[in-house]
Formats: structure tokens, C-alpha cells, sequence
């Protein structure tokens, strides 16, 4: 079993709707990461989160710790927005534990 | 400046060439990172520096050798490489080694023949 098990794999909306990405893990984690990565290879932090819920512009994050749950969410979706979603949390040694990702295109 | 610089974007080179990639970052981070990235696959962690001195090292072959000079530039110097070793190489950066968010570069595109 994976240690960090994304899903969907791959999702597909139109512009305007409301995504939510889903991210459980096994393992114990000192914060847990959420990244973006566009086709042709740059990937930028979104969110570092260890409790409750962080928001930025269109994006929410929160986290469940009892439940070693978090999800991403993204409100009014543009085809920008189309890119891979990876969940990642940082282990004891502070590493980073990647997820699969979520490739999510919106269409217009 | 929030900016992870790499160069060379791309780089095509033979199994018997020397070459290096660069990485660099002006915002006073003390950790950096190399990962390697496969088509449709996570980053895999390759080396970490920490305060400029070589933390972390995956079992990475020694035919890839990290170098940090000074607290903002890492160098990957790479040589007699296998075509297998072709990938993304991406370079990251954090304020420390600890649980912070990472910075990443752009990425170079290698290509082994």
C-alpha cells in the first residue's frame, strides 16, 4: 500500500466548476505540502499546511490530522488551472513524500 | 526575489561527456535539493545540502557528484552517464532543512545518447 494515496487520478471539468482533490496517508507527518506542476517540468508550492485550513486567492486546503486526511479545493475553475496536483507530506526527517498527483484539465 | 535559477534548460550530451547542471537562489535558504523526475512520475530525492554541507544522499550512483560552493549556488556535475539517467532535473531551495516550504526551479531537460 502506498504511503500517500491521491485521488482522482485524472480529472476532467468545465471552466466555472468546483474541484476537490483528495490526499489520505499512513505515515506520521510533521506538515503536509500541497504542489503544482505545469506541463514542461515547473512545479510551485501552493500550500504548507499542519492543521486546519489555508486559503490563497481560488484555493483552500485543509487538513484532518486524526483522520491523515487533506484535500485541495479550487473554487471557480479557469483552464489555467489545468495541471498536475500533487499532495506531499514531509516526514520525521522533513522529506518529502510524494504522492502520485492528480492531473486535472478544465475545459472552457 | 523568490526565483530558483537553473541552467542549461536543456542539455543533450553522450555517455562519455562530462557536463554540469547549475542551480541558484538568492534568498538566503540554507537547504538545497536535487531531485530527478521521470515522464508521469513524482520527483524522486537525490542529494541534500544543508548549511552547505552534503545531509542527505539517496544511494544516488556516483556517476552524479553535488557540489554547494557557497550558501546560493549547487552545482550536479554528471559523468559517463546511461541513457536510463535521461530526466527532468529539477533543483529546490528552503529556508532549512526543517519542515519548510521548498522552492523549485524550472528544471533541466537531460537527455543521454
Amino acid at each position: 500500500k502506498n504511503e500517500v494515496e491521491q485521488s482522482p487520478q485524472n480529472l476532467t471539468a468545465q471552466e466555472g466548476e468546483f474541484i476537490t482533490i483528495n490526499c489520505s496517508y499512513s505515515v506520521g507527518i510533521s506538515a503536509l505540502h500541497w504542489l503544482q506542476q505545469h506541463p514542461g517540468g515547473g512545479i510551485v508550492s501552493l500550500f504548507m499546511l499542519s492543521s486546519g485550513k489555508k486559503k490563497h486567492g481560488r484555493l483552500i486546503a485543509t487538513i484532518n490530522i486524526q483522520e491523515k486526511h487533506s484535500s485541495l479545493h479550487i473554487t471557480a475553475s479557469h483552464p489555467r488551472d489545468s495541471a498536475v496536483y500533487i499532495c506531499a507530506p514531509s516526514d520525521s526527517n522533513y522529506q518529502l513524500i510524494w504522492g502520485a498527483g492528480t492531473k486535472l484539465i478544465i475545459k472552457p | 526575489d523568490t526565483e530558483v535559477t537553473q541552467t542549461p534548460k536543456h542539455l543533450v550530451m553522450g555517455m562519455t561527456n562530462k557536463k554540469s547542471l547549475k542551480c541558484e537562489q538568492h534568498m538566503g535558504h540554507r537547504a538545497m535539493y536535487w531531485y530527478k523526475q521521470k515522464a508521469k512520475k513524482p520527483p524522486e530525492l537525490m542529494f541534500v545540502y544543508s548549511y552547505e554541507k552534503l545531509s542527505i544522499n539517496e544511494s544516488v550512483p556516483s556517476r552524479f557528484s553535488p557540489e554547494c560552493p557557497n550558501s546560493s549556488l549547487l552545482n550536479l556535475h554528471l559523468h559517463a552517464l546511461q541513457p536510463e539517467d535521461s530526466a527532468l532535473y529539477l533543483c529546490a531551495s528552503s529556508l532549512t532543512g526543517g519542515s519548510y516550504e521548498q522552492y523549485f526551479g524550472p528544471g533541466t531537460r537531460l537527455t543521454v545518447t
